[in-house]
């Protein structure tokens, strides 16, 4: 059974950093591109970060650009969304998701929440 | 990356037709054949039903299909039933290779 959890969220100040991390188990990991969206309260899915199977090619969101870092480590199965200079507007549930097919989202995580406060 | 443009919220009777609009752009869902979408119930996980247009993931129902021209894609939901009753959103790759989605739909089963 795909598996994907998250962890690392948390309340934190404006300008603050926080890295998420995302747990993957019951498929072959590096064999899929991997993505990061994000859903802030009362509002719409926003799709925040992918990168290829070897994390050779990223790619942002223009709202988050020069301020998160994609990354995995296809030994440990687990991506990871560094985030620095947060926002109170990044204030959401991030749920990672497995690449089937160009943004063809097949597998999610319930989300983990963070907390842009003051 | 402005996101695409879907109805607020579409509506209808069980058994009845409902189909919803994600408009783009040439630069979105014009450019390729990478159009999906979801069904969200709130506090859940996202489900893909549609993935490159027009192809259903393993286990969805076929009353579910997908289809695009020019800019706009679309989802359509045959044979409303309750368990229908949730958010869509429509998602496309884009020619930066990044993704977007829709503004999100609240479907309701009358």
């Amino acid at each position: 059974e795909v598996q994907l959890v998250e962890s690392g969220g948390g309340v934190v100040r404006p300008g603050g950093s926080l890295r998420l991390s995302c747990a993957a188990s019951g498929f072959t990991f590096h064999n899929h591109g991997m993505s990061w969206v994000r859903q802030a309260p009362g509002k719409g899915l926003e799709w925040v970060s992918g990168l290829n199977w070897n994390g050779g090619s990223t790619t942002y969101a223009d709202s988050v650009k020069g301020r998160f870092t994609i990354s995995r480590d296809n030994a440990k199965n687990s991506l990871y969304l560094q985030m620095n200079s947060l926002r109170v507007e990044d204030t959401a549930f991030y749920h990672c998701a497995r690449d089937g097919s160009y943004i063809g989202l097949d597998y999610w995580g319930q989300g983990i929440l963070v907390t842009v406060s003051s | 990356q402005s996101a695409l443009t879907q109805p607020a919220s579409v509506s209808g009777s069980p058994g009845q037709s409902i189909t919803i609009s994600c408009t783009g752009t040439s630069s979105d869902v014009g450019a390729y054949n990478y159009v999906s979408w979801y069904q969200h119930h709130p506090g859940k996980a996202p489900k893909l039903v549609i993935y490159d247009v027009t192809n259903r993931p393993s286990g969805v129902s076929n009353r579910f299909s997908g289809s695009k021209s020019g800019n706009t894609a679309s989802l359509t939901i045959s044979g409303l039933q309750a368990e229908d009753e949730a958010d869509y959103y429509c998602s496309s790759y884009t020619t930066s290779n990044t993704g977007v989605f829709g503004t999100g739909t609240q479907v309701t089963v009358l």
